[in-house]
């Protein structure tokens, strides 16, 4: 039982390219969400799916896409990245209204 | 006013020492409240979760819930060097699709 595993662990990118952030969750949680983390600001969410083939803007969504491929997974996408998306992004899963399980994280680094 | 205020610390302690971690919130609607501890460059970890006032004992940790107060508590006893993380308390929305959370203390232990 892996819980929320995230692909890639570390990304380093240029201004201007575009990548995906994948996560994938084994505890059949229908909600899944996609937070920012950066020096001072705590956590900050993205975009959030609160069940299958739905998805919902959060706090910062500007810069981003989402989509959620099937129940267990649920993709993050940069398209033209910026230095100010340098960041932690965690991944999450859950219940509706229950608490909230984070996957280790992607470190991603714009030049 | 921001919705959760936490103090960032940092917070040293020796070792034993019974720590005390706080927050307050702004929204009296909050009903589940939830402390993680984070690692350095991992993942947030849920240690624990509590459902409208009231204390909720789990080993070491008490978490405490005043919502008279609209103030939120974390109590590690026996403190140990392995404690040493980031705390960050954590609240559901009215809505129940999201967590707001606050910036995070930072506890050190030292043995």
């Amino acid at each position: 039982n892996a819980g929320v595993t995230q692909t890639p662990k570390f990304q380093v990118l240029k201004t201007g390219q575009s990548m995906t952030l994948q996560c994938a969750q084994d505890m059949n949680h229908n909600s899944m969400y996609w937070y920012r983390q950066d020096p001072g600001m705590g956590l900050r969410l993205i975009y959030y799916s609160a069940s299958e083939g739905t998805t919902d803007k959060g706090e910062v969504p500007n810069g981003y896409n989402v989509s959620r491929l099937n129940k267990r997974e649920f993709s993050l996408r940069l398209e033209s990245a910026a230095p100010s998306q340098t960041s932690v992004y965690f991944c999450a899963s859950s219940e509706p209204s229950q608490p909230q399980y984070f996957g280790p994280g992607t470190r991603l680094l714009v030049l | 006013q921001k919705e959760v205020e936490q103090d960032p610390g940092p917070l040293s302690v020796p070792e034993g020492a019974i720590v005390s971690l706080n927050c307050t919130y702004s929204n009296s609607a909050f009903q589940y409240f939830m402390w993680y501890r984070q690692y350095s460059r991992k993942g947030p970890e849920l240690l624990m979760y509590t459902y409208s006032s009231g204390n909720k004992e789990d080993g070491r940790f008490t978490a405490q819930v005043d919502k008279s107060s609209k103030y939120i508590s974390l109590f590690i006893r026996d403190s140990q060097p392995s404690d040493s993380a980031t705390y960050l308390c954590a609240m559901i929305n009215q809505a129940g699709t999201a967590l707001i959370f606050g910036k995070g203390t930072t506890l050190s232990v030292s043995s």
